[in-house]
């Protein structure tokens, strides 16, 4: 009964190949959020959206892109994959007050080799 | 820019109280708490609001001080349950409402044992 789930759980690429993750979501909320997550270093928002097409840069966006063409899925794709972006990504998601809180999907971690 | 946590890591027993805070250097218009617990994805635990009042989970709760942009989360009579690695979330605030955009903290460590 998961609002939101990532795919894949898991990935090995070699560095210089494109990388897509996706993120889908079954509540309807308006905001999603990708973030990486590295030892040390907390969780580091990399982009975000804020509707169907609308979205714009986090803190660590060099590298990454975005698209969202309808509502429930979010993607992000690594242009040509380097070593730097090995990392746990967390998608997360938000109704249009973040009283609740986010809800994270469970992660995708990504070996670049 | 990220809030700063601390204290970074923190070793409990069973029933022992813990304080965890978090500074900014913006003014905020939110801080958001989350627990992780290993292999797992971050679970929400509670919002301050600016201008709110004192938040409470259980044995879990926390306040927000506006003016010095802190936020403390109080963990009295700690459970095994609670082990894991929090943090915190803070919103800046643009025209009197909130970023819609989350700044974590790096995390703090919480480990309980028997």
């Amino acid at each position: 009964d998961a609002g939101i789930t990532q795919s894949p759980r898991h990935k090995v690429t070699e560095t210089g190949t494109p990388v897509t993750l996706r993120c889908h979501q079954t509540e309807n909320h308006r905001y999603m959020y990708w973030y990486r997550q590295d030892p040390g270093h907390g969780l580091r928002l990399i982009h975000y959206s804020y509707g169907v097409k609308d979205t714009d840069k986090g803190e660590v966006s060099d590298g990454y892109s975005v698209s969202r063409s309808k509502t429930e899925d979010f993607l992000l794709t690594l242009e040509s994959a380097t070593s730097s972006q090995t990392s746990v990504y967390f998608c997360a998601i938000s109704e249009q007050d973040s009283y609740y809180g986010y809800t994270f999907g469970s992660g995708t971690r990504l070996t670049v080799v | 820019q990220q809030p700063v946590q601390s204290p970074q890591a923190v070793i409990l027993r069973e029933g022992e109280d813990a304080v965890i805070n978090c500074s900014s250097s913006k003014a905020l218009y939110s801080v958001h708490w989350y627990r992780q617990k290993h292999g797992e994805a971050p679970v929400f635990l509670m919002i301050l609001l600016k201008g709110g009042e004192q938040k409470g989970h259980e044995k879990i709760s926390a306040s927000f001080n506006e003016k010095k942009q802190q936020s403390s989360l109080y963990l009295t009579a700690s459970q095994l349950s609670y082990s894991g690695t929090y943090f915190c979330g803070t919103e800046r605030g643009l025209s009197g409402a909130g970023s819609y955009q989350l700044t974590f903290g790096k995390g703090t460590k919480l480990s309980v044992i028997p």
